[in-house]
């Protein structure tokens, strides 16, 4: 079974519409993550959690909100979808302390809004 | 500011060849990390390999180098002897500080790597 895992993996919606990406993982991590990927822009930061009770705004937040209900899962919301949020999302997490510490990609979520 | 610059959009290499992406860096941290990731056409995310600020040889994982020159801030990936399943966008990225906290990822534009036969 897949460590990190993201529903829906594809998803089609109209604009205006409310809508939550959802991420689990069973490595353990505290730390976990949400980026979007546009075609020749790489990945950019949306929101970062480094336990339940942290969350904070990464590079590109306007638009989005998110939840941690546990260490484990760490869910995304687009409260009223736009055209321009068209993407595919990732979630990832990591662990402090360990080396290289690198982040653990989920398979990504297309999303695309009419 | 910090910064991951992928210079080749595009690079075409022969099967069985060497090839080198380039990514250089932008930090006034004088700790970080330098990762570079894989992504195939199926989307996943596969990371490939790591260099630290601090580490004194280059890096390698099998297959894939990092020639890492501290002072020119910059961490080339090497792949060696590429093979038609290396086509795929390779993206170099950096660990760094956002708000303060060290941890999230800043990443290039990314290369896509196509291998002929």
């Amino acid at each position: 079974d897949a460590d990190v895992t993201q529903t829906p993996r594809n998803r089609i919606t109209k604009t205006g519409k409310r809508i939550m990406l959802e991420c689990s993982q069973t490595k353990g991590h505290d730390r976990m993550y949400w980026y979007r990927q546009d075609p020749g822009l790489g990945l950019r930061l949306i929101y970062y959690s480094f336990d339940v009770k942290d969350i904070n705004k990464g590079e590109i937040s306007d638009g989005y909100s998110v939840s941690r209900q546990a260490q484990a899962k760490f869910s995304l919301s687009l409260e009223s979808a736009i055209p321009n949020q068209t993407a595919l999302y990732f979630c990832a997490t990591s662990e402090p302390g360990t080396s290289p510490s690198e982040q653990f990609f989920g398979p990504g979520t297309r999303l695309t809004v009419l | 500011a910090q910064k991951i610059t992928q210079t080749q959009p595009g690079m075409f290499v022969q099967e069985k060849e060497a090839v080198t992406l380039d990514c250089t860096y932008d930090t006034s941290d004088q700790s970080y990390g330098l990762f570079w990731y894989k992504q195939p056409s199926s989307g996943e995310m596969i990371f490939l390999i790591y260099q630290g600020s601090y580490d004194e040889q280059n890096a390698t994982e099998g297959r894939y180098s990092l020639n890492f020159q501290k002072a020119r801030k910059s961490a080339n990936l090497v792949i060696s002897a590429s093979q038609l399943g290396d086509s795929a966008m390779y993206f170099c990225a950096m660990r760094g500080h956002y708000g303060g906290s060290q941890g999230n990822l800043i990443f290039g534009k990314g290369t896509k790597l196509s291998v002929k036969p």
